[in-house]
């Protein structure tokens, strides 16, 4: 089974300082990482994902994240941060194996990011 | 052009009540999915639908039934609405034999069962 761990509910951050937001995932097999950011009353949008390559990986809005595969860790990063950041961010894991039910993707519980003005 | 709609975006109901929510992409995909968001932002699949297979979370009741008419919608169909249903629900497509699979989500339907 594979499953994803955001550990910080929350992360409050001052405009302008740079960002992280955790995640550590678990899978049998190589994983494909994502991040989904969910603004107030919308649904979940792409910002970037992991396949293989490069550890570190651009997304949209100026956001990356950093591939670790001995600590298993997705963590997702931007150097400054915009209050416009706001929002419910959410890491996912699919297992690279193909089968039935390989194509779906596991997500965290989210991690709620505050940018203070 | 919306790429996953979902109609309606608010439904209001009384329990015991069968109630659908319909879900049309026009991404071009051919797997879709239902997703279902507690009050604590949780986010858990629910059911999966590519070319004719259903592939269900065996925590769903069987109140909840997908039904796709073609590869651009699945629309999902409750029956016997309890209190416990009332969340946000999230249609979703991708490519199923990419592995560039990013999914595409719709704007979500906020069910509240009184």
């Amino acid at each position: 089974a594979q499953s994803v761990a955001q550990p910080e509910d929350q992360v409050n951050v001052a405009e302008g300082n740079p960002l992280t937001v955790k995640c550590t995932y678990s899978v049998s097999g190589n994983p494909y990482l994502f991040w989904y950011v969910q603004y107030p009353n919308r649904g979940l949008q792409f910002l970037l994902k992991y396949i293989t390559g490069d550890n570190l990986v651009k997304g949209s809005y100026g956001f990356e994240a950093e591939f670790n595969k001995s600590q298993t860790s997705f963590h997702l990063k931007k150097p400054s941060a915009l209050v416009s950041d706001s929002a419910l961010y959410f890491c996912a894991v699919r297992a690279s194996y193909s089968g039935a039910g390989s194509y779906q993707l596991t997500f965290g519980k989210g991690t709620k990011l505050s940018v203070i003005p | 052009d919306t790429a996953v709609s979902q109609t309606p975006k608010y439904l209001v109901t009384q329990m015991g009540n069968d109630k659908s929510i319909k879900c049309e992409q026009n991404l071009g995909h051919d797997t879709m999915y239902w997703y279902k968001q507690d009050s604590k932002k949780f986010l858990k699949i629910m059911f999966s639908y590519n070319n004719k297979e259903l592939i269900i979370n065996e925590t769903v009741p069987n109140r909840f039934s997908p039904k796709s008419p073609d590869k651009a919608h699945l629309n999902l169909h409750i029956n016997s609405l309890e209190l416990g249903d009332s969340a946000v629900y999230f249609c979703a497509s991708s490519k199923r034999d990419s592995k560039y699979n990013e999914q595409f989500f719709g704007p979500g339907t906020r069910l509240t069962v009184l």
